[in-house]
């Protein structure tokens, strides 16, 4: 089956510094990539996903990006602030069939 | 907004009980999952439902069982609660039909509960 790895599991950054999450998979058949954002205490939430027919995406201050030859994406958060702080989740869509596998997890802290 | 509502924030049981979660959702979503979170192992799939009285396995099913006799309700019954089996439990619902396949419907945003925080001693 598919298999998600995802690093650093911990990250610290300073306010308004940029912070980039990568993930890795292993079935090149993998077809869609979702982000979730879980803040401490709370339900995970999607924040962005993408495809395997985009390479990059955007919205506001996140940005996932795909490299289907190397089979990893990553997530880029701009300007971070402390409400960015939280546990992020990303996974791949395996083959037809199966569902969402999720990586490990990254605890990221923005310190202000 | 969607709702998933799961009925216990936090759940002490002792080795060998039968257990229930029960989720609810509220915006008549055809598929329900149960995950199980544990740190650094991310959010794994025990079972998923894509219509009443169906259920699927996931990647951990070993010592759980679901049922759903009502599309708004999916339930994880553990048979016989053992300390493994200590977790934040996460119940999670998605529209089928949303874009093309039902695999590709199946995995648009999933929308969580809150989770159950299961002790099992």
């Amino acid at each position: 089956g598919e298999n998600v790895e995802q690093h650093p599991s911990t990250l610290s950054v300073q306010e308004g510094d940029s912070a980039v999450i990568k993930c890795t998979y292993s079935d090149s058949a993998s077809n869609y990539f979702p982000w979730y954002k879980q803040e401490l205490g709370k339900r995970p939430q999607l924040i962005i996903d993408i495809r395997s027919n985009v390479g990059e995406k955007k919205d506001q201050r996140i940005a996932v990006t795909l490299n289907k030859t190397a089979k990893h994406f990553s997530l880029h958060i701009t300007e971070t602030q402390p409400e960015d702080s939280a546990v992020y989740f990303c996974a791949g869509a395996p083959r037809a069939g199966n569902m969402l596998t999720f990586g490990g997890g990254t605890r990221l802290m923005v310190k202000p | 907004d969607v709702k998933v509502t799961q009925s216990s924030r936090y759940l002490v049981k002792r080795t060998g009980e039968k257990v229930f979660l029960e989720c609810v959702q509220d915006m008549d979503h055809e598929n329900m999952f149960w995950y199980r979170q544990d740190p650094g192992l991310g959010l794994r799939l025990i079972y998923f439902s894509y219509d009443v009285k169906m259920k699927e396995k996931g990647d951990i099913p070993e010592g759980y069982s679901v049922s759903r006799e009502k599309k708004e309700r999916f339930s994880l019954i553990l048979e016989s609660a053992s300390t493994n089996q200590t977790s934040m439990y996460l119940c999670a619902s998605s529209l089928w039909g949303a874009s093309g396949t039902w695999l590709e419907s199946a995995n648009e945003k999933l929308f969580f509960g809150s989770g159950t925080q299961l002790s099992v001693l």
